[in-house]
């Protein structure tokens, strides 16, 4: 099973910054790799697949990047609606498809 | 467009069983890859199983031989038959779409399961 670590946990970010968020898998998973959105009490909410791709609807402050092990998603200049808890997936070893724990982007 | 409605969920006591259907609109289920998502009480996202092409099935290694994964291609729904339910099967249960390569693109809104005596 591929264990993917998301880090960190927590991150306090003021309107307007940048954040970026880790996604690291226990081994490579090539491109094959998604992020998601989720606000209290909604259902996720892709934001991108392959690694890099943006889904259909996605603002162009999300981007996403990286490759094999290491993976970022950054959001160049953080709007109110941004903050939700945000999950990485891999889709290139399944079963198990598998999780991040989770980075929860809070205002600062 | 597309659209997932879950339905099923609720309070069960530890034992028991519970089925919970995901209606599809804007899509034939039976062509996609469908998969369940739960998300227990604060805590981030587990795949449960999913089906595809053929019928093919997989489960996660916490559920298996306890919930079975079909497809009922006249009502364009999925369903999890979950049996021997316990505590830690406590969860919001999602039902979602998967594209091409197993990433999620459209989630039902969930439903909630409780085991508990």
């Amino acid at each position: 099973e591929i264990v993917m670590t998301q880090s960190p946990a927590t991150l306090s970010v003021s309107p307007g910054e940048r954040a970026t968020l880790s996604c690291r898998a226990s081994q490579s998973v090539s491109s094959n790799l998604a992020w998601y959105q989720q606000k209290p009490g909604q259902a996720p909410r892709l934001l991108i697949y392959g690694a890099s791709t943006r889904a259909t609807g996605i603002p162009a402050r999300f981007s996403g990047s990286g490759a094999g092990t290491e993976f970022t998603l950054t959001i160049s200049s953080l709007q109110s609606e941004d903050f939700a808890v945000y999950y990485c997936q891999q889709y290139n070893n399944w079963p198990p498809l598998t999780f991040g724990g989770g980075t929860k982007v809070e205002i600062k | 467009e597309v659209q997932l409605v879950e339905t099923g969920g609720g309070l069960i006591q530890p034992g028991g069983s519970l089925r919970l259907s995901c209606a599809a609109s804007g899509f034939t289920v039976s062509s996609s890859y469908m998969s369940w998502v739960r998300q227990a009480p604060g805590k981030g996202l587990e795949w449960v199983s999913v089906i595809y092409s053929g019928d093919s099935t997989f489960y996660a290694d916490s559920v298996k031989g306890r919930f079975t994964i079909s497809r009922d291609t006249s009502k364009n729904t999925l369903n999890l038959q979950m049996n021997s339910l316990r505590a830690g099967d406590t969860a919001v249960y999602y039902c979602a779409r998967a594209a091409l390569q197993n990433y999620f693109d459209y989630w039902g809104q969930g439903t909630l399961v409780t085991v508990s005596s």
